[in-house]
């Protein structure tokens, strides 16, 4: 079992949907949770970092943490066509982090 | 710009050469990491550097990749003998730690690396 779990997709939705990307994990040492997104060909860039469980707002992004059940989600609101990318889910255990496979988001104008 | 950028972004060898790609971090990061990452893929970590130190390797780096930060500035990452299987974009991400606290890694645009 991977250490995390993420739905490849790939996934597309309109413009102005709202869009769910999730990840679980296994392994309740994981203290740090980030969302990357990655433009193809491109090297990932750091959307959300958040520590503990519960929500945190960016603009049209939300990332929410359950510790308890070992989820995160990224939330998309009114997503636009600069949207589309692949979403990586990453975590922390102190020195090193571990990827999700990433979740590949077309947003159709 | 001061982010972190990777030398060369892309490199075309054939098989049994040896390639070095370079990685230059934000300049008040102590800490620089590789990852390798091919398609369809999260990057894989393969190593990491505190300052000039390496402290840990995975697995995933065998004895034909070798990497050095030699002065805790920028790093160089070196593959022997490079294989078809070595094909993959090479990240370096760096990050700032003190006093028990790590913030996030910020990632460069990638080496891609093609063995022919």
């Amino acid at each position: 079992q991977k250490e995390v779990e993420q739905d490849p997709g790939p996934l597309s939705v309109p413009e102005g949907a709202i869009v769910s990307l999730n990840c679980t994990y296994s392994n309740s040492a994981f203290q740090y949770f980030m969302w990357y997104r990655q433009y193809s060909r491109k090297g990932p860039e750091l959307l959300m970092y958040t520590y503990s469980s519960g929500n945190k707002e960016d603009g049209r992004f939300t990332a929410q943490v359950d510790k308890s059940s070992k989820y995160i989600s990224l939330f998309i609101r009114d997503s636009q066509p600069s949207d589309s990318a692949t979403y990586l889910c990453a975590m922390d255990r102190g020195n090193q982090f571990y990827f999700g496979t990433g979740t590949s988001l077309t947003v159709i104008p | 710009d001061t982010g972190v950028s990777q030398d060369p972004r892309h490199k075309i060898t054939k098989r049994g050469q040896n390639v070095t790609f370079r990685c230059d971090p934000i300049s008040e990061h102590n800490r620089l990491y590789w990852y390798r990452q091919t398609l369809g893929q999260g990057p894989e970590f393969l190593t990491y550097f505190q300052n000039e130190a390496q402290l840990e390797k995975s697995r995933l780096l065998s004895d034909r990749f070798s990497a050095e930060r030699p002065k805790g500035s920028f790093s160089t990452l070196e593959i022997q003998r490079t294989e078809q299987g070595d094909s993959a974009m090479y990240l370096c991400a760096s990050s700032y730690t003190s006093g028990g606290f790590t913030d996030t890694q910020y990632f460069g645009p990638g080496t891609r690396l093609t063995v022919l």
